[in-house]
């Protein structure tokens, strides 16, 4: 079975906190993404890569910055937290760019 | 105008009704659509996937793709409250910016 794993479901963070999310896929993909989701504006995406090393910066991406030194593994960096950056973040591979992609379960974020 | 566009909803209908879901793109150039659904508490799932003719139909699943209206649907038959979730329609983008486009998804609730 295909999967997407990432590290927390819940986090708890302090403004101005330095906030990693970690994100593991086992399906070999080369692309791997992070998406943000709140209420009535949908997923927006905010960083992806394309191969190891690889970055591209999404629709959002001020704010965060991203790291993925292996396949496997694609990490979220919020530099420091602010309020605003309180949301539901899901990590995302793919084969390709434009096709299926397979989510994780979501991490929910708070930053008080 | 946004690329990709859908009531929000909710909707909510009762056991056994046919649903309709549906989205609205702005480029003509789209070919290929896809639809996600999400559990609560769960990252998105591809359901089904269409080209942009014709009708596709998965049991009690049937996607619709009508191309001179750039209007999309997905029709649930005889719905279950197992169907309660928000349905996302996503629209990959190919080329040099190749990457898959969602909508905001429209939240469903099928109630006994």
């Amino acid at each position: 079975d295909v999967k997407v794993t990432q590290s927390s479901r819940y986090l708890v963070k302090r403004t101005g906190e330095k906030v990693f999310l970690e994100c593991v896929q086992d399906m070999d993909h080369e692309n791997m993404f992070w998406y943000r989701q709140d209420p009535g504006l949908g997923l927006r995406l905010i960083y992806f890569s394309y191969d190891v090393k690889m970055k591209e910066k999404g629709d959002i991406p001020e704010g965060y910055s991203v790291s993925r030194e292996k396949k496997e593994r694609f990490s979220l960096i919020l530099e420091s937290a602010s309020t605003n950056q309180t949301s539901m973040y899901l990590c995302a591979s793919s084969l390709q760019l434009n096709t299926e992609a397979f989510f994780g379960q979501g991490t929910r974020l708070t930053v008080v | 105008q946004k690329e990709v566009e859908q009531d929000p909803g909710p909707l909510s209908v009762p056991e056994g009704a046919i649903v309709s879901l549906n989205c609205t793109y702005s480029n003509s150039a789209f070919q290929y659509f896809m639809w996600y659904r999400q559990y609560s508490r769960k990252g998105p799932e591809l359901l089904m996937y269409t080209y942009s003719s014709g009708n596709k139909e998965d049991g009690r699943f049937t996607a619709q793709v009508d191309k001179s209206s750039k209007y999309i649907s997905l029709f649930i038959r005889d719905s279950q409250p197992s169907d309660s979730a928000t349905y996302l329609c996503a629209i990959p983008y190919t080329g040099t910016a190749s990457k898959l486009t969602f909508g905001t998804g429209t939240r469903l609730q099928v109630t006994l």
